[in-house]
């Protein structure tokens, strides 16, 4: 069974300072997702990550995949209020359609 | 586009009464999903669609949920009877075939509280 581990599982900051999420698994997959979920609405797609290694940048954020594509995390600079919400990774599966495996999310809080 | 639609956004019912959570994927996508989300258990996959068929229904919890989805532009998750521990939030989410098919999209998901 194919598993994501997600940590810290709450984090509590100041505005203006950084942070990292981290999502791993022992199983490998075929690319990795991260999602922002807002109180009272649906997970909405941040990146998704394919090539081992891969780093990819969204302002403020920034996206690693693992070189052997089993972890990846989420570095978020100089947080601001509006960065507030749960964070999930999700991992898909090689060859064909597969379905998403979640982690079970970072619930960031960033205080002004 | 109007995005992934879902009805109703509440649901307040009584222990052992029939609950019915409706969905609208975005036009033209091709896969449709139902999730379940709790604090304790994160978000779960209950079952998936891919051109209207049942492809994978192995996150359903037990006969006494069903779903449905007569043509690409409906689904249903039906809960008959409800218990209290079925409370949580329903979300239903689409994705289209191609290079992006692993791309989903949520809806803004159902909460449902048994009493």
């Amino acid at each position: 069974t194919q598993l994501l581990e997600q940590s810290p599982q709450f984090l509590s900051i100041q505005e203006g300072e950084n942070l990292t999420v981290y999502c791993n698994s022992s199983s490998v997959f075929s690319s990795l997702q991260w999602y922002r979920q807002e109180p009272g609405e649906g997970p909405v797609l941040l990146v998704t990550v394919v090539t081992g290694g891969e780093v990819k940048k969204l302002k403020r954020l920034t996206f690693q995949f693992g070189d052997a594509r089993k972890d990846s995390s989420l570095h978020i600079t100089a947080a601001q209020p509006g960065d507030t919400g749960l964070y999930l990774c999700a991992g898909a599966g090689s060859g064909g359609y597969n379905k998403l495996i979640f982690g079970a999310g970072t619930r960031l809080a960033v205080h002004p | 586009d109007a995005g992934v639609i879902q009805s109703p956004r509440h649901e307040v019912t009584e222990m052992g009464q029939e609950v019915t959570l409706r969905c609208k994927p975005i036009s033209g996508h091709d896969y449709l999903f139902w999730y379940r989300q709790t604090m304790m258990r994160g978000l779960e996959l209950l079952i998936y669609f891919n051109n209207n068929v049942p492809i994978d229904d192995s996150g359903m919890p037990e006969d006494r949920f069903s779903a449905k989805m007569p043509n690409a532009s409906f689904s249903t998750l039906k809960i008959q009877p409800s218990e209290p521990r079925d409370s949580a939030v329903y979300f239903c989410a689409s994705s289209p075939q191609g290079a992006r098919r692993e791309t989903q999209y949520f809806g803004p998901g159902t909460r449902l509280l048994v009493l």
